[in-house]
Order: C-alpha cells, then sequence, then structure tokens
C-alpha cells in the first residue's frame, strides 16, 4: 500500500531555468494537494486540485508557478525561471473523493529545491 | 497574514511526561482542526483531528481540546517517549476537506 510519491527528492536548478515536480498520489486518491515550506516557517498551501480541475489556487503565486493533475500521470507542479527565493521544501498531500469526519490529507515526502 | 499561530517555537520534556502543546487561531470560520507530526526530511503524518462540535478527542496517548471560545487548541501526549521528538504542526481548515492552514511547529525534545 504505497504511500504518496514525490520525485525527485531533491533538485537543483540554476537560476531562470525550469522546475518540475511530480507527485504521484495514494491510490484510490483523487484529489491533490500542494503546499510550501519555506525555511523555519510552517507549510503553506498553494494549490488544490481534481484529475483535469483546478479547484483552488489562492496560494499559488500569480507568475511563474503551474500546476495540473492530468486524467492519467501525476500531478506536476512547474516553475519557470526559478529565482533564489524558490528554494524550499514542497509537499503534495492527497484525499480520497468521500470525506467522513476522519478523512484527512496525506502528504508525500517532499521534494527539495534548491536554487543557486 | 498568520491566522494559525504556534507561539512556542520548542519544548523540552522529560520521558514518562506529559507534553503540552498549543495553537491559536483567529478565524472563526476554522471548522476542523488536525496536529501533525514530522520527522526531518520526511513529510508531515498526520496523528490526530477534531472537529468544531466537539471539544475533546483522545486516540491513545494522544489527546487535543478545543476551546472555540478562546480560539485556543492543545495537544497531550501522554506518557511522552523518546521516538515522539519531532516537529508538530497545527493546522485548520474550513472544511474537513478543504486547504490547511499551518501554524509554524514546535519542535519536541523528549530527554531520558
Amino acid at each position: 500500500n504505497a504511500g504518496v510519491m514525490q520525485n525527485p527528492r531533491h533538485l537543483v536548478r540554476r537560476r531562470g531555468q525550469e522546475a518540475r515536480l511530480r507527485c504521484s498520489p495514494m491510490k484510490g486518491h483523487s484529489h491533490v494537494y500542494w503546499y510550501r515550506q519555506l525555511p523555519e516557517e510552517g507549510l503553506k498551501f498553494m494549490v488544490y486540485l481534481q484529475k483535469e480541475n483546478i479547484i483552488d489556487e489562492s496560494g499559488m503565486p500569480k507568475e511563474r508557478f503551474s500546476a495540473e493533475f492530468p486524467k492519467e500521470g501525476p500531478s506536476i507542479l512547474r516553475i519557470q525561471q526559478v529565482v533564489r527565493g524558490d528554494s524550499a521544501a514542497y509537499f503534495c498531500a492527497s484525499s480520497p473523493p468521500k470525506r467522513g469526519p476522519q478523512e484527512t490529507q496525506y502528504f508525500g515526502p517532499g521534494t527539495r529545491l534548491l536554487v543557486l | 497574514d498568520q491566522q494559525v499561530k504556534q507561539n512556542s517555537p520548542s519544548l523540552s520534556v522529560q520521558e514518562g511526561r506529559i507534553s503540552i502543546l498549543n495553537c491559536d487561531y483567529t478565524n472563526s470560520m476554522f471548522d476542523y482542526f488536525l496536529w501533525y507530526k514530522k520527522y526531518p526530511a520526511e513529510g508531515p503524518t498526520f496523528l490526530i483531528s477534531i472537529s468544531s462540535i466537539k471539544d475533546k478527542n483522545e486516540d491513545g496517548r494522544f489527546t487535543v481540546f478545543l476551546n472555540k471560545s478562546a480560539k485556543h487548541l492543545s495537544l497531550h501526549i501522554v506518557p511522552s517517549q523518546p521516538g515522539d521528538s519531532a516537529v508538530y504542526f497545527c493546522a485548520a481548515s474550513r472544511t474537513s476537506w478543504g486547504k490547511l492552514q499551518f501554524g509554524a511547529g514546535t519542535q519536541v525534545v523528549v530527554t531520558p
């Protein structure tokens, strides 16, 4: 029973390059959330997706960041023209389609992005 | 706009004693509260949750208390064990499935 998978676990990019972060939700989960954790801070919500739909992107920066969750394949968080301030840990979480009072989000191990 | 606050960045407790972690929130629309535990280089792991219709939820060594009038919740761990040494995050949501807003975390160290 594999948990949420994220790859790569570590990613180094130079300023101006693109970063692509992948997230495969737990089996049977159809909802994906992306969070970012800057050093010494808590996790900050970025975007909530269902298959082929963006449900809530209120936490996404307006420029350079995009996310998708296609019908087939993993969810992708894409950062174009990275800057040093994008260096952070990016966590993906997934949840099942039906919600009960104890249902919650299950997190992956994260991708640590370092921008040089 | 920090709507969930954990004002104690760290807590040291002796093995076998009780750990009490505190969390305050400002948004009265929050309806669902959770605690996560996080080890270095890993993702957060769900511990326990509580909805706003309750004031207490217990699961083994972990108990969460919710005081809605004070907009305050706490996590009690008893007895504390060395494996409990980790960062604990409080999180809140307007629904049981919506986006989570996290506090900054409390580093717990359990000493022998």
